[in-house]
């Protein structure tokens, strides 16, 4: 069965520290695979993707994800947080041929100063 | 360049009402998702259309959901004597193609009371 799983329901660190957001999904084919953020009360915005080729893969505003095939994981980092970046973040699994994207439940992060 | 835009923002509706979002896809789009978001839980496959087809619904409630994608105007979901339980963000998406990231627009937040 297909599935994503964030562990962590809700993360906090200070401003500047280092940001690991774990993923880990289960899928039957290939897959492609995604980190999206959403703002409270905003939709999602796409932070990076992996589809195929060099396994660290670069985002924008500063993250990045490494997909791991052997570990089935796909975790978001980013060196040194902001303040802006508090948000909820949602990690998601899919395919070419597949007709939808299957998302974890989401981390909260929480950035204090 | 429009991104995807959905319509209304909020929504209200009474018990036994009947609840119509509409979405309208990226310029050069024309596959379109419609997700389900309930309250501190992730994103939920409800239905994959394209123009005039629906492609894959196999997430939608088999009773007073449907959803449509005309050839000219916007994707529509339709919920019919919408019960508490409907209450939710839904989230429309759209892709240049099967399998591509999605774009999101910034959903329409239902409330039922």
């Amino acid at each position: 069965a297909q599935s994503v799983t964030q562990p962590d329901i809700h993360i906090t660190v200070s401003e500047g520290a280092s940001l690991e957001l774990r993923c880990n999904y289960s899928y039957g084919a290939t897959p492609y695979l995604f980190w999206y953020v959403q703002s409270p009360g905003q939709g999602l915005q796409l932070l990076l993707k992996y589809f195929s080729g060099d396994t660290l893969v670069q985002g924008i505003k500063g993250f990045e994800a490494e997909f791991k095939r052997s570990q089935s994981s796909f975790n978001l980092r980013k060196p040194s947080v902001h303040w802006s970046d508090a948000a909820e973040y949602f990690c998601a699994v899919g395919a070419n041929t597949g007709n939808q994207f299957y998302f974890g439940t989401g981390t909260s992060l929480t950035v204090i100063p | 360049n429009a991104g995807v835009m959905q319509n209304p923002r909020h929504l209200v509706r009474r018990r036994g009402q009947e609840a119509r979002l509409r979405c309208s896809p990226m310029k050069g789009h024309s596959h379109v998702y419609w997700y389900r978001q309930l309250p501190e839980e992730g994103l939920k496959f409800m239905v994959y259309l394209q123009k005039e087809n629906i492609i894959d619904e196999s997430g939608m409630p088999k009773e007073r959901f449907s959803a449509e994608f005309p050839k000219e105007g916007p994707s529509i979901l339709r919920i019919q004597q919408v019960v508490r339980g409907d209450s939710a963000a839904y989230f429309c998406a759209s892709s240049p193609g099967k399998g591509a990231s999605y774009t999101f627009g910034s959903g329409t937040r239902l409330t039922v009371v």
